[in-house]
């Protein structure tokens, strides 16, 4: 069974830094892509970040919105990927979900972190 | 970037009535298109992928279709569990983007 599990989330002050953990299991990982999708309260799905496999060099992409504050990485001995998000704002306050792509869709989705930025 | 534009951004219907969802991309993208379902307080989950490929455990009352670039999700029979909020997503083009989502109630 695929299973997704981040961890990490919590309050965060104006300007601060967070590093989200998903775990991972059930499956090869290093078969897949892995990305970061965000949710704000009360809106719609944003993609943060994806991070190929080894066969594509780990190679990174970044919604253009957090590029430069925001690094995704993976661990494939431990199944798991990272997000480092720096200089933190109220916008960024959301839930980050990790999710699997075979390709393109994500067709494994883990229940998801909250994230707030908040004095 | 390429736009999804979603439409409607929400609609009631009632069991066993046919919906359309639609999504418009600001350019080809190729049939690199998934929806999804989210219910409250849950993650999306995968329905379609490849614009009309029905992801496994999905039921058939789910369909996607294209044409040019427009996108559409048909549920067929609607069940009460299928009110949520559906999105479409790109996947042909950095930065992935996503449709603005269409909420579906049940009369």
């Amino acid at each position: 069974e695929v299973q997704i599990l981040e961890t990490g989330g919590g309050l965060v002050k104006p300007g601060g830094s967070l590093r989200l953990s998903c775990a991972t299991s059930g499956f090869n990982f290093n078969d897949y892509f892995m990305n970061w999708v965000r949710q704000a309260p009360g809106k719609g799905l944003e993609w943060v970040a994806q991070i190929r496999n080894k066969n594509y060099n780990y190679a990174t992409y970044y919604a253009e919105s957090l590029e430069g504050r925001v690094t995704i990485s993976r661990d494939d001995s431990k199944s798991s990927v990272y997000l480092q998000v720096s200089s933190l704002r109220a916008e960024d306050t959301a839930i980050y979900y990790c999710t699997r792509s075979p390709w393109g869709a994500f067709d494994y989705w883990g229940q998801g972190v909250m994230v707030t930025v908040s004095s | 970037d390429i736009q999804m534009t979603q439409s409607p951004a929400s609609l009631s219907a009632s069991l066993g009535e046919t919906v359309t969802i639609e999504c418009l991309a600001s350019e080809d993208i190729y049939s690199n298109l998934a929806w999804y379902q989210q219910k409250p307080g849950k993650s999306p989950q995968l329905l379609i992928y490849d614009a009309s490929s029905l992801q496994d455990g999905v039921p058939s009352r789910f369909s996607g279709s294209e044409s040019g670039t427009q996108y559409s999700l048909e549920i067929n029979s609607l069940q009460s569990e299928d009110a949520a909020t559906y999105f479409c997503q790109q996947h042909h083009d950095y930065p992935w983007t996503f449709g603005g989502g269409t909420k579906l109630e049940l009369k």
